[in-house]
């Protein structure tokens, strides 16, 4: 069975203080990871996919990089506009374009 | 205006009354989700649709029913509400381009309460 699980579950930061946040996932075959943002009382929006091992994306104070059994999450300088709920998200290879969530990071950037 | 559209926004129901939720897409993408999002669980899928006339289940299928009858909309029904169906029901769609897929694009959420 497919599994995510992210961590921290809550991360608060101070604005400018650089952190992570990870995702542990369990997949039969690595389609694709996929990361968003959410905030509250909206649907999910797409940050960022990764296809394979070594692979990085960024965007402004935003890098994902990606690992053969976990992706971080990095935020460089945070501001508090990037305070969101952060959601990792894979695909299998037989997955039938299916996306399995973990629980998410709430995270809290205070100005 | 183009997107995904979910209806209502906010639906409050009694326990045993059938209620339908909503969804439309603009972008004829094959692919469509319905997740639940509840706190302690993340986004757990319900049902997904593949095209038109298929559909098939997801990890919490139980009380619920999906059709799709045209590419743009996927509806879903509880058919008995029950209380533990109380949650935030989130809509998705995405495409598969030949070279990649897309990735999902979401609606804006519907927010039910069954008292």
């Amino acid at each position: 069975e497919d599994q995510v699980t992210q961590s921290p579950e809550a991360l608060r930061l101070q604005e400018g203080e650089s952190s992570s946040l990870n995702c542990s996932y369990t997949v039969s075959g690595l389609r694709g990871l996929f990361w968003y943002r959410q905030d509250p009382g909206k649907g999910p929006e797409f940050l960022f996919t990764l296809y394979s091992a070594g692979e990085e994306k960024e965007k402004e104070r935003l890098k994902a990089t990606l690992t053969k059994k976990e992706s971080f999450l990095h935020i460089t300088a945070p501001k508090p506009e990037d305070s969101a709920t952060y959601l990792c998200a894979v695909q299998a290879i037989q997955g039938a374009q299916k996306l399995v969530f973990g629980q998410g990071t709430r995270l809290t950037i205070n100005p | 205006d183009a997107g995904i559209t979910q209806s209502p926004r906010y639906k409050i129901t009694e326990t045993g009354r059938q209620v339908t939720l909503m969804c439309h897409q603009t972008w004829s993408h094959s692919y469509m989700f319905w997740y639940r999002q509840d706190l302690g669980h993340g986004l757990r899928l319900i049902y997904y649709s593949a095209a038109a006339d298929i559909t098939d289940k997801g990890e919490v299928p139980d009380g619920y029913v999906v059709s799709r009858s045209k590419t743009e909309n996927f509806p879903l029904t509880l058919e008995s509400a029950t209380r533990s169906q109380t949650s935030v029901y989130f809509c998705a769609s995405r495409t598969w381009t030949g070279i990649g897929n897309t990735e999902a694009f979401f609606g804006q959420g519907t927010r039910l309460t069954v008292v």
